[in-house]
C-alpha cells in the first residue's frame, strides 16, 4: 500500500515531442505528489508538485495531471528538449512519516 | 545558500574497511535524511533525523550501518565493515518540513567497495 508504481521504465522521445510518465498509488492518505528530476552525477531535484485538491498544475513546459478517483497522476513534458534527458521520479507522501519514491523513468530526448 | 553538501564525492575502499560519509544540511532545515540509490532498488530511505534526533532507522540494512547527527550542521553515515554489496550512491537530503515537502538533495557520494 505504500508503493508508488511508475511507468514506463524508459522513454525515448524526439525533440519537440511530448513526454508522458505515469504513476499510480494505493494509499488514500497521500496528499502531496511531487516529481523529481535527476541528472547523472547529481541528486534528485524537485521539479513540480501537486496536491489532490486540483486536477492539473502547469509550470512552463511541465504539467502534472492528477486523477484522484483513479489514484493516478502523470507528468507531461511539452516540446521536449535534449536538455530534458534525465531520470524522473514521482513520489507521494502524507504529512507525516510516509514519503515514497517511484522506481524512476529514464527519459532520452533525441536531437 | 550552498545547498546540501556531501563529502567525499567518490569513495573507493576495500572490503572490510570502515567508510564514513559526511553531510552538511541546509541551515535551518530541521529534517535530515540518508538515502541509498542503486539500479536494482532505486531510492531507499535509510534513516532520518528531526532536530538531530534519529526518528526512523528502519531502513538501515544491517548493524554494519550507523548514522549520527551530533549537531544541526553535520551528520555522518558509517559502514563498518564494508562489503561489495554496499556499493551504491548515498544521498543526504534536508528539509524544513516532514512529508517530503521542501526536500533538497546533496550531490551524493558514489561508494565502490572492492
Amino acid at each position: 500500500q505504500q508503493q508508488v508504481k511508475q511507468s514506463p521504465q524508459s522513454l525515448i522521445v524526439q525533440k519537440g515531442g511530448i513526454s508522458i510518465i505515469n504513476c499510480a498509488y494505493e494509499n488514500t492518505a497521500f496528499d502531496y505528489f511531487p516529481w523529481y528530476q535527476q541528472f547523472p552525477g547529481k541528486g534528485p531535484a524537485l521539479l513540480i508538485a501537486i496536491r489532490p485538491d486540483v486536477s492539473e498544475k502547469k509550470e512552463g513546459r511541465f504539467t502534472i495531471s492528477f486523477n484522484k478517483s483513479a489514484k493516478q497522476f502523470s507528468l507531461h513534458i511539452m516540446d521536449s528538449q535534449p536538455g530534458d534527458s534525465a531520470t524522473y521520479f514521482c513520489a507521494a507522501s502524507d504529512y507525516g512519516q510516509n514519503f515514497v519514491f517511484g522506481p524512476g523513468t529514464r527519459l532520452s530526448v533525441l536531437p | 545558500d550552498a545547498g546540501v553538501i556531501q563529502s567525499p564525492r567518490h569513495e573507493v575502499t576495500e572490503m572490510g574497511q570502515e567508510v564514513t560519509l559526511r553531510c552538511k544540511p541546509i541551515s535551518g532545515h530541521d529534517y535530515l535524511f540518508w538515502y541509498r540509490q542503486t539500479m536494482m532498488r532505486g531510492l531507499e530511505l535509510l534513516i532520518y533525523f528531526n532536530n538531530n534526533v534519529p526518528i526512523d532507522d528502519s531502513g538501515m540494512p544491517e548493524d554494519r550501518f550507523s548514522a549520527k547527527m551530533p549537531n544541526a550542521s553535520f551528520s555522518t553515515l558509517k559502514i563498518q565493515p564494508s562489503e561489495p554489496r554496499d556499493s551504491a550512491v548515498y544521498f543526504c537530503a534536508s528539509s524544513p518540513l516532514t512529508g517530503g515537502r521542501g526536500y533538497t538533495f546533496g550531490s551524493g557520494t558514489r561508494l565502490t567497495v572492492v
